[in-house]
């Protein structure tokens, strides 16, 4: 893999449903593993930096994990809500720099 | 309010001249980016800088200068030689060792 890849690039879910997403990226000369989310008219906000295989983090009803030497990595939501309706952004970091190679994104759409 | 600010939000110019997009920020933040954002595409570097007075080029940065005279501001240019400079330009910052990047609500440029 040369390119983070985000998949599937937009799902509808029903509201109280449970869903994830996949990004992919080159486990090569791996740094950090970004998540971010996009809301319309706002700035893309963190949500998740992970740096070592096996990590899982949680924020509330969304969590991540990271397998580096696959080169993968998941984001869950727990029961969405209608404000977790976003584009998330998946992002690689190139090395301490700081430089991220992007996804296209997943764009999430919960209905009520 | 600590932030990033970018001005304007929509900007209009027309094909042959030159236009700058400010980004300013007061988070005390030593690392600034510039990205790019087209249809369908995941976001892509123009150029970053990691202290004043120094930056360096992204994956894109053909057709856009840039400066950092001041800890807080990293205005990009797009010039004239860039040649499909429509597109929504989103602006960062990181504290220096830090892989966590805070986004600017971004500038939506069109040139016709």
């Amino acid at each position: 893999i040369l390119n983070v890849e985000q998949s599937p690039q937009s799902l509808h879910v029903q509201e109280g449903d449970s869903t994830n997403f996949t990004c992919s990226f080159p486990s090569s000369n791996f740094y950090a593993l970004h998540w971010y989310r996009w809301e319309t008219a706002k700035s893309p906000e963190a949500l998740f930096v992970m740096t070592l295989n096996g990590d899982e983090k949680k924020k509330g009803r969304i969590s991540a994990t990271l397998n580096t030497k696959e080169g993968y990595s998941y984001l869950y939501i727990k029961g969405s809500q209608p404000e977790d309706s976003a584009t998330y952004l998946c992002a690689s970091g190139k090395g301490s720099q700081g430089n991220l190679i992007f996804g296209k994104g997943t764009k999430l759409s919960v209905k009520p | 309010d600590g932030g990033i600010t970018q001005s304007p939000k929509y900007l209009f110019r027309k094909e042959g001249q030159n236009v700058t997009l400010s980004c300013e920020q007061n988070l005390n933040h030593d690392a600034m980016y510039w990205y790019r954002q087209d249809p369908g595409q995941g976001l892509r570097l123009i150029y970053y800088s990691q202290i004043v007075n120094d930056f360096q080029k992204g994956d894109i940065a053909e057709g856009y200068s840039v400066s950092r005279e001041k800890k807080e501001s990293f205005p990009l240019t797009v010039t004239s030689a860039q040649k499909n400079p429509t597109a929504f330009y989103l602006c960062a910052s990181s504290t220096s060792g830090s892989v966590e990047q805070y986004f600017g609500p971004g500038t939506r440029l069109t040139v016709t």
